[in-house]
């Protein structure tokens, strides 16, 4: 039973290149959140999608960045032109479909990716 | 505006002590808490959660309390050990969200358990 997947693990881009980070969720969840953590600060909400849908932007920033999350394949966030501002961890949660009554907002985190810009 | 706060940046125990870590929160229609615990170089890791019809819930060491006439809960581990140590954040979420289920998420607290 794997948990939720991101790769790479670390990524180096010089600036103005395009970084993509992958997340596969752990089996049978369905919602996928973005998050970033920058040197010495918390974790910072990014966005929420569920399959083909964004549910949740707002922490994303207007600019560069986007986040996809297909019928088929893994989550991507995309930050398009990589300034050295955007070096930091970047984490994938997952949580699963909630059926009937129940609610589970219990978000399952991968490893993150750490992208460093030059 | 910060609606989930953990006041103390880092705490400090000894091995065999209680370790109490705090948070609170602003939102009356939070009604779901969870802890997470992070080690450098990891994802969070999820410890334990609470509803807002409980005022309790244990799970091993681990117990958390939740006072909603405060608007504040608490993560107790008894007895401490030295691999509890890491950042401990607290999270909430409220159904009236409808279908966003996002974590509104606290900034941790860095827990140090000496032995």
């Amino acid at each position: 039973n794997a948990g939720v997947m991101q790769n790479p693990r670390h990524l180096v881009r010089r600036r103005g290149q395009e970084a993509r980070l992958r997340c596969s969720p752990m089996k049978g969840h369905s919602h996928v959140y973005w998050y970033r953590q920058l040197p010495e600060e918390g974790l910072k909400f990014m966005v929420y999608l569920q399959k083909e849908n964004i549910i949740d932007e707002s922490g994303m920033p207007k600019e560069r960045f986007s986040a996809e999350f297909p019928k088929e394949g893994p989550s991507i966030l995309r930050i398009q032109q990589v300034v050295r501002g955007d070096s930091a961890a970047y984490f994938c949660a997952s949580s699963p479909v909630v059926r009937g009554q129940g609610r589970t907002d219990t978000q399952y985190f991968g490893p993150g990716t750490r992208l460093t810009v030059l | 505006d910060q609606q989930v706060k953990q006041n103390s940046p880092s705490l400090s125990v000894q091995e065999g002590r209680i370790s109490i870590l705090n948070c609170d929160y602003t939102n009356s229609m939070f009604d779901y808490f969870l802890w997470y615990k992070k080690y450098p170089a990891e994802g969070p890791t999820f410890l334990i959660s609470i509803s807002s019809i409980k005022d309790k819930n244990e799970d091993g060491r681990f117990t958390v309390f939740l006072n909603k006439s405060a608007k504040h809960l608490s993560l107790h581990i008894v007895p401490s050990q030295p691999g509890d140590s890491a950042v401990y954040f607290c999270a909430a979420s409220a159904s009236y969200a409808g279908n966003n289920r996002k974590l509104i998420w606290g900034l941790g607290t860095s827990l140090a358990v000496n032995p």
